[in-house]
């Protein structure tokens, strides 16, 4: 079983601030590192599949940094707003080819109006 | 029309019964899987399936069983479920070793 862990778990912004949080994973063994937005009663939802070294994603406001070395990843929101209020979701994906897909517990995010 | 579906959405029963949650997806992946997640926890594998001939146990599949009739169907059983499988389930269908692509859950209730 590997280690996924997400932080914080929970947060609470104003609409307008830009905001980060980190997910950590094990260094060994990586094959790739999934993000996924889960809006309450909806599916997850892809963001990012991030597999090499310093690789840097975004997608309108926001964008994902990958470090494999020391096994962390960072979320950044700019400008949030109250729709990007959700749970977001890492994933860890290790080598053996199998898609197996090891989740953190997920950081809470509120955007406050 | 939703990707991936799962029926039921949601489910209440008793403890000793046998239910099927059911998946289906129109994605055309090979790869299909199911997750539980329970409140303060990731979503943890149960089972996954890379084509209709191949089913794989994952971290938590005591107490589970699941059925490939397609590769479009996918299903699960609990075979005698107990409350503490009382938990949200999600489908989720990939393409290789890509992004999972999700199913809207199905919310069961053991009592």
């Amino acid at each position: 079983i590997l280690n996924v862990e997400q932080s914080p778990q929970s947060l609470h912004v104003q609409e307008g601030d830009s905001t980060n949080f980190t997910c950590s994973f094990p260094s060994s063994n990586f094959y790739a590192l999934h993000w996924y937005r889960w809006e309450t009663a909806k599916s997850p939802e892809a963001l990012f599949v991030m597999t090499l070294n310093g690789d840097e994603k975004k997608k309108g406001r926001i964008s994902a940094t990958l470090n494999t070395k020391e096994g962390y990843s960072y979320l950044y929101i700019k400008g949030s707003q109250p729709e990007d209020s959700a749970t977001y979701l890492c994933a860890f994906d290790d080598q053996t080819g199998a898609n197996n897909l090891f989740f953190g517990t997920g950081t809470r995010l509120t955007v406050i109006p | 029309d939703a990707d991936v579906t799962q029926t039921p959405r949601n489910r209440i029963t008793k403890t000793g019964k046998r239910i099927m949650l059911e998946c289906s997806q129109t994605k055309g992946h090979d790869r299909m899987y199911w997750y539980r997640q329970d409140p303060g926890l990731g979503l943890r594998l149960i089972y996954y399936s890379f084509d209709v001939k191949d089913i794989n146990k994952g971290e938590i599949s005591d107490g589970y069983s699941v059925s490939r009739q397609a590769q479009a169907k996918f299903s699960l059983s609990l075979e005698s479920a107990i409350p503490n499988q009382t938990a949200l389930y999600f489908c989720a269908t990939s393409d290789f070793a890509e992004t999972q692509y999700f199913g809207p859950g199905t919310r069961l209730l053991v009592l």
